[in-house]
């Protein structure tokens, strides 16, 4: 079975500046996917980035990017230059590419990030 | 294109009663899922429809039954409510090919007394 592990319930960190948020998975197979979700207090959930797990390239998304690290199956999101609007839950999540299971997403229990102004 | 909606999207039963959460998706995507998310928790999935015409149980389906109704709509049941099933629903899509990405519905706030 398929693990997700946010170790950091809270985080902050001050507007303009960098952070990064931890995530780290389980799984026996080798072909996945990797996701980080934002939600805002609208509850609504937004897809941040995603990275396959074949692509040894680290995806990126504008402001956002990822740290994957497949073989200590470690899966970071770096918010650069935070906006008092990336304040919101992440979540990290996992789904594999085949099968009866073929995108279901297994989350991490979230990370609450608060951009300080 | 109005993307993911659900409808309640408050609702609030007393135990034992029945209702019926609905979702619809206008991107044309092949799968659709129900999740629920309870405080201190990511989400969970209930069921999924990989395809119109089927539906598998996810990590958490006592309680509930789906409807895939058409390749638009996936409606979710609690035939009896139980305080238990108190929880924000979210329903979501994916094209279910390769790209994988799913697009979350607003969330329905269900409370069960």
């Amino acid at each position: 079975a398929q693990t997700v592990t946010q170790s950091q319930p809270e985080m902050s960190v001050q507007e303009a500046e960098t952070v990064t948020l931890s995530c780290t998975y389980d799984t026996s197979e080798n072909n996945y996917y990797l996701f980080w979700y934002k939600q805002p207090p609208s509850r609504q959930m937004i897809l941040v980035i995603r990275q396959e797990a074949y692509k040894q390239q680290n995806a990126t998304e504008n402001r956002f990017s990822v740290n994957f690290q497949k073989a200590a199956k470690s899966f970071s999101l770096k918010i650069s230059d935070s906006q008092l609007g990336d304040t919101a839950m992440y979540f990290c999540a996992f789904s594999l590419t085949y099968g009866g299971s073929q995108g279901n997403l297994i989350f991490g229990k979230g990370t609450k990030l608060s951009v300080k102004p | 294109n109005a993307g993911v909606t659900q409808t309640p999207k408050f609702q609030v039963l007393k135990t034992g009663q029945s209702m019926t959460l609905q979702c619809a998706q206008d991107m044309n995507h092949n799968s659709m899922y129900w999740y629920r998310q309870d405080p201190g928790m990511g989400l969970r999935l209930i069921y999924y429809s990989a395809s119109e015409g089927t539906t598998d149980k996810g990590e958490v389906p006592n309680g509930y039954n789906v409807s895939r109704l058409n390749k638009r709509e996936f409606s979710l049941r609690l035939e009896s409510a139980a305080p238990s099933q108190t929880s924000v629903y979210f329903c979501a899509s994916s094209e279910g090919t390769s790209i994988n990405s799913q697009y979350f519905g607003p969330g329905t706030r269900l409370t069960v007394l």
